[in-house]
């Protein structure tokens, strides 16, 4: 089985500021798909952003970033000028495709990001 | 819209009971799935589903039990086997066509015992 590791499992940042969330991740698979949940107070899991492995350019979405070290298997989320509504849990998943079209998601243990006004 | 939903939003149940926590989606997809979350914890797979009629454990079924007899209904099933049921349930889907693409989850269900 996949695992999935978040060793931060609190961390707080100011208003505006950036703050980097750490994932590393342990497969022998070649074809995978990493991602970034949002699950905010009301619990909702919020796709935030994804990385496919065979690609190289690291993933962007607006203030998210993701550092991909495929190498080092390491999936790091940045979240530039940070606002209130980003405090939330952050996990991590892996995803192995799955040859009848379903897909396993190992999912990380979280970290619970606050923003200070 | 389409999407995931799960009822109720919280549920009890009393020792011995058996509850069964709704999960409808209208995205049709195939494939659903169930998920158990504690605190500090990830989300464990319990069971999950590719077609009609077809289901396959997870990580942790054990004292769970599904039914797949609609494309768009995927019921789970508490039984009184399984002796720490208090949790935050999470059902999920994906269009098995696109392996690829992440799961839809729905809005979740919080079990407690009474």
């Amino acid at each position: 089985a996949q695992t999935v590791t978040q060793s931060q499992p609190e961390m707080s940042v100011q208003e505006a500021e950036t703050v980097t969330l750490s994932c590393t991740y342990d497969t022998s698979e070649n074809n995978y798909y990493l991602f970034w949940y949002k699950q905010p107070p009301s619990r909702q899991m919020i796709l935030v952003i994804r990385q496919e492995a065979y690609k190289q350019q690291n993933a962007t979405e607006n203030r998210f970033s993701v550092n991909f070290q495929k190498a080092a298997k390491s999936f790091s989320l940045k979240i530039s000028d940070s606002q209130l509504g980003d405090t939330a849990m952050y996990f991590c998943a892996f995803m192995k495709p799955l040859i009848t079209g379903a897909n396993n998601l190992f999912f990380g243990t979280g970290t619970r990001l606050t923003v200070i006004p | 819209d389409g999407g995931i939903t799960q009822s109720p939003k919280y549920l009890f149940r009393k020792e011995g009971q058996n509850v069964t926590l709704s999960c409808e989606q209208n995205l049709n997809h195939d494939a659903m799935y169930w998920y158990r979350q504690d605190p500090g914890q990830g989300l464990r797979l319990i069971y999950y589903s590719q077609i009609v009629n077809d289901f396959q454990k997870g990580d942790i079924a054990e004292g769970y039990s599904v039914s797949r007899e609609k494309k768009e209904s995927f019921p789970l099933t508490v039984t009184s086997a399984q002796k720490n049921p208090t949790a935050f349930y999470l059902c999920a889907s994906n269009d098995r066509r696109f392996s690829n693409q992440p799961q839809h989850f729905g809005d979740g269900t919080r079990l407690s015992i009474l």
